[in-house]
């Protein structure tokens, strides 16, 4: 059975570090391109981040952009988001989803159970 | 950036009743749309991709059509398990976009 586990959210000050893993499990990490998903309290999904199967195309979301990197270690079947210069316009459940293929920019058949970040002082 | 936009926000449905649930995307979006159900404290669910196939396991009661701007999701006869939250999302270009979402709720 294919799993995604996240973990890392936490209560953090604005302008600080966070560092979000996802741990795959029931299927090869490397053959799917994977993404970060965000949901603010009580809103909408929005697509944060996607990096290929690979790990050598990444895409962000322009309200992240320059702030968050994705990452990926196929070997420990482990997805990563660095947060940086957190905002309280970042908080949200964060969800690692699984994508279609290798190649990313599809949409998503696995979906973690997410982890809280909130951004406050 | 592809706009999608859903309606109504909030549908008030009696179980066993059809609910017509409506996307709208600002350019074409081809086929490349697909459907999540999220329910209170869950992770979203793929329903539906490439606008009309279902997901493993989707009961038939869910179908959906469309095609460039305009798609709309089905869900035939109500069932208590189908009140949630439903969004469409597009992946024809980046980024990907989701819709602001439609509330099933029960009448």
């Amino acid at each position: 059975e294919e799993q995604l586990l996240e973990s890392g959210g936490a209560l953090i000050q604005p302008g600080g570090s966070l560092r979000l893993s996802c741990a795959a499990s029931g299927f090869t990490l490397g053959n799917y391109a994977m993404s970060w998903v965000r949901q603010a309290p009580g809103k909408g999904l929005e697509w944060v981040s996607a990096i290929s199967g690979g790990g050598y195309t990444t895409y962000y979301a322009d309200s992240v952009q320059g702030r968050f990197t994705i990452s990926r270690d196929n070997s420990k079947s482990t997805l990563y988001l660095q947060m940086n210069s957190l905002r309280a316009e970042d908080t949200a459940i964060y969800y690692c989803a699984k994508d279609l293929a290798a190649t990313a920019g599809y949409y998503f058949d696995y979906w973690g159970q997410g982890t809280l970040v909130t951004v406050s002082s | 950036e592809t706009v999608m936009t859903q309606s109504p926000a909030t549908l008030s449905v009696s179980p066993g009743e059809r609910a017509t649930l409506s996307c709208r995307a600002s350019q074409s979006v081809d086929s490349n749309l697909a459907w999540y159900q999220q329910k209170p404290g869950q992770a979203p669910r793929l329903l539906i991709y490439g606008t009309s196939s279902r997901a493993t396991g989707i009961p038939a009661r869910f179908s959906a059509r469309g095609s460039g701007t305009e798609f709309t999701l089905t869900i035939s006869s109500l069932q208590s398990e189908d009140f949630a939250v439903y969004y469409c999302q597009q992946y024809r270009s980046w980024p990907l976009t989701f819709g602001g979402g439609t509330k099933v709720e029960i009448k």
